[in-house]
């Protein structure tokens, strides 16, 4: 079955950087594109952008321009997301989700990474 | 970029009852480009339907979608136990994607 498997909780210190994994399985991993996908605590979604593992091509919402950036590893089906200059305001759980298409919606989810940014 | 305002931000209601859920975009979305996603506390947000009105296989069809343009619905025909959520509309018709603020459905 189709599984996305992110990489534990994380604490950082404003000012650094993070980069959450995203291991998938159960499916051919250069078919389908990778989405990011964010939640502060008690609020809604926010889109963060895209992958294409088959070509490496990216496309990142512009809130996030410059911070974010989004590879992947075919050898092992891993898709990376590293955020940097991080502040308070980055806290949030960090999803990673299958998508059909660069533009569209995402039928399969990671269980979410909590990146907690705290001095 | 566009915007979707969903409302209203909470419903109460019984399980047995029907829920309409309301998305609304600050401009025309193209071909039916929406997506609805239900969300349980601790978890990811699960696809229930996309291109506005079709729904993903294993997704129960008390689920519903309809609308086009800048209004879309989203029903629920007869709550049952497991419903009781937070909903959130998406759309995929722009190059940036943008969700709604998300219905939460509770147990009145």
């Amino acid at each position: 079955q189709v599984q996305l498997v992110q990489s534990g909780a994380e604490v950082r210190k404003p000012g650094a950087s993070v980069k959450v994994s995203c291991r998938t399985s159960g499916y051919s991993f250069t078919v389908y594109y990778i989405q990011w996908v964010r939640q502060a605590p008690g609020q809604g979604l926010e889109w963060m952008g895209w992958i294409n593992p088959n070509s490496g091509s990216t496309n990142y919402a512009q809130k996030f321009q410059g911070r974010v950036t989004m590879t992947r590893d075919t050898s092992i089906s891993t898709v990376y997301m590293e955020l940097t200059r991080l502040t308070s305001d980055d806290t949030a759980v960090y999803y990673c989700a299958r998508a059909p298409s660069r533009l569209t919606y995402f039928d399969h989810g990671g269980q979410g990474t909590l990146v907690t940014v705290s001095s | 970029e566009i915007v979707l305002t969903q409302s209203p931000g909470t419903l109460s209601l019984s399980p047995g009852e029907r829920a309409t859920l309301s998305c609304r975009a600050s401009q025309s979305i193209s071909n039916y480009q929406l997506a609805w996603y239900q969300q349980k506390p601790g978890q990811a947000p699960r696809l229930l339907i996309y291109a506005a009105s079709s729904r993903p296989t294993g997704i129960p069809d008390r689920f519903s979608g309809s609308g086009s343009g800048t209004d879309f619905t989203l029903t629920i025909s007869r709550l049952e136990p497991e419903d009781f959520a937070v909903y959130y509309c998406q759309q995929y018709g722009s190059s940036s994607l943008t969700f709604g603020g998300g219905t939460k459905v509770e147990i009145k």
